[in-house]
């Protein structure tokens, strides 16, 4: 079964740091980028990092650049998110994503079933 | 960035009817837009990539057009499945980036 399960999510204070990760089964981990995107309640999906397939190239949106750190390891069919310094507004359920995943003539994304991260004191 | 934004915010539809959704770029993306269903409690599920083509699973009552700056996605008979949020997203550039969500509710 073609699986994505997010874990790692919690309660952390401002300025604290946490560590999501993600774990893939099912379909062949490291033949695909990688997403994060998030959503914090009751609003709309905001993209949050990609790394590619081989790590060679990652790219994070501005909200998170220099706070958050994406990074993957193949072997262990992994994704993982370091978020640091984290605000209030960091508070989202992560969704774990792939990139687009071919299947015969058509395809689709795969996604977790999201962790929700709480920033509050 | 590129900014995407959708129209109308909610669109109220009686089942059986047509539903269309509009998706305005703030730049010209070509083809590299996707549009996306979630309801409530769930993950996003992908229902179009590449402006037009389907994804797996997606049935022919949902179709999607357009291309460079206005996207528009059509449900051609509303069934009551198809009541949910929709979202455009873009990825011809970093960041990628979603629109900010259509509501489509039962009439």
């Amino acid at each position: 079964e073609v699986q994505l399960v997010e874990s790692g999510g919690g309660l952390v204070q401002p300025g604290g740091s946490l560590r999501l990760s993600c774990e893939a089964s099912g379909f062949t981990f490291s033949d695909y980028g990688m997403n994060w995107v998030r959503q914090a309640p009751g609003k709309g999906l905001e993209w949050v990092s990609h790394i590619s397939s081989s790590s060679s190239s990652t790219y994070y949106a501005d909200s998170v650049k220099g706070r958050f750190t994406i990074s993957r390891d193949n072997a262990r069919n992994s994704l993982y998110l370091q978020m640091n310094s984290l605000r209030a507004e960091d508070t989202a359920v992560f969704y774990c994503v792939t990139s687009f995943v071919p299947s015969g003539t058509s395809g689709t994304t795969l996604w977790g079933q999201g962790t929700l991260v709480t920033v509050s004191s | 960035e590129i900014v995407l934004t959708q129209s109308p915010a909610t669109l109220s539809v009686s089942p059986g009817e047509r539903a269309t959704l509009s998706c305005r770029v703030s730049q010209t993306v070509s083809n590299s837009l996707a549009w996306y269903q979630q309801k409530p409690g769930q993950a996003p599920r992908l229902l179009i990539y590449n402006a037009f083509a389907r994804a797996t699973g997606i049935p022919a009552r949902i179709s999607g057009s357009g291309s460079g700056t206005e996207f528009s996605l059509t449900i051609s008979s509303l069934q009551t499945e198809d009541f949910a949020v929709y979202y455009c997203q873009q990825y011809s550039n970093w960041p990628r980036t979603f629109g900010q969500g259509t509501k489509v509710e039962i009439k």
